[in-house]
């Protein structure tokens, strides 16, 4: 299986704030990489498929970057609502997950 | 609107069996594969299996080959997973997700979450 490596695995950043996150395949998934969102106790959202495209409805202060083994999720101006834990997913193979990354607010 | 909702929380006994649901509705269920995701308390994400409603061709993570059983019923566009013998180490939240996309693909949206509480 393909390993997904999250780093770091929690953060605290103020309102304001550029946050970003990086996902580490063990080998090379090309450009089948999302991003999920997961408030507590809620559901994931979809954030960016295929690397960096917006799922529709995500504000665009989310981006997506990368390709092959590193990835990121940059968050350019952080708001409250997004406290929350961000995980990666590869499907170039069998489904793997990173570990998740929890960001709370300052 | 696409939606997944699942069943509701259960509360279970060490062997017993069970089976979940996750009912698709805004779109055309048969064209999707439906996945199960497991999340044990305050863990990550683990992906268990997907299953395609149109042909029921399933594919198992090789963690949860044979520990469950993912199946479908296209004529209520409802996806299952089940278990034959519960363990307390099946406790966990069970979330299904609709594939989307083609190659390369990605889960939205997601069920609401089956909470399985499995306990002597």
């Amino acid at each position: 299986d393909i390993q997904m490596t999250q780093s770091p695995s929690s953060l605290s950043a103020s309102v304001g704030d550029r946050v970003t996150i990086t996902c580490r395949a063990s080998q090379s998934v090309s450009s089948f990489l999302n991003w999920y969102q997961q408030r507590p106790g809620k559901a994931p959202k979809l954030l960016i498929y295929a690397a960096s495209s917006l799922q529709s409805g995500v504000p665009s202060r989310f981006s997506g970057g990368g390709s092959g083994t590193d990835f990121t999720l940059t968050i350019s101006s952080l708001q409250p609502e997004d406290s929350a834990t961000y995980y990666c997913q590869q499907s170039y193979s069998t489904i793997t997950f990173g570990q998740g990354t929890r960001l709370e607010i300052k | 609107e696409v939606q997944l909702v699942q069943s509701g929380a259960e509360v279970k006994k060490p062997g017993e069996s069970l089976k979940i649901s996750c009912k698709g509705s805004g779109y055309s269920f048969t064209r999707n594969w439906i996945g199960w995701v497991r999340q044990m308390p305050g863990k990550g994400l683990e992906w268990m299996g997907i299953i395609y409603p149109g042909d029921s061709d399933t594919r198992y993570s090789p963690s949860f080959q044979g520990q469950v059983t993912i199946s479908v019923d296209k004529s209520i566009s409802t996806a299952y997973l089940q278990w034959s013998s519960l363990k307390a180490s099946d406790t966990a939240m069970y979330y299904c997700a609709r594939r989307s996309g083609d190659v390369p693909n990605w889960f939205d949206p997601w069920g609401q979450g089956t909470l399985v509480t499995v306990s002597s």
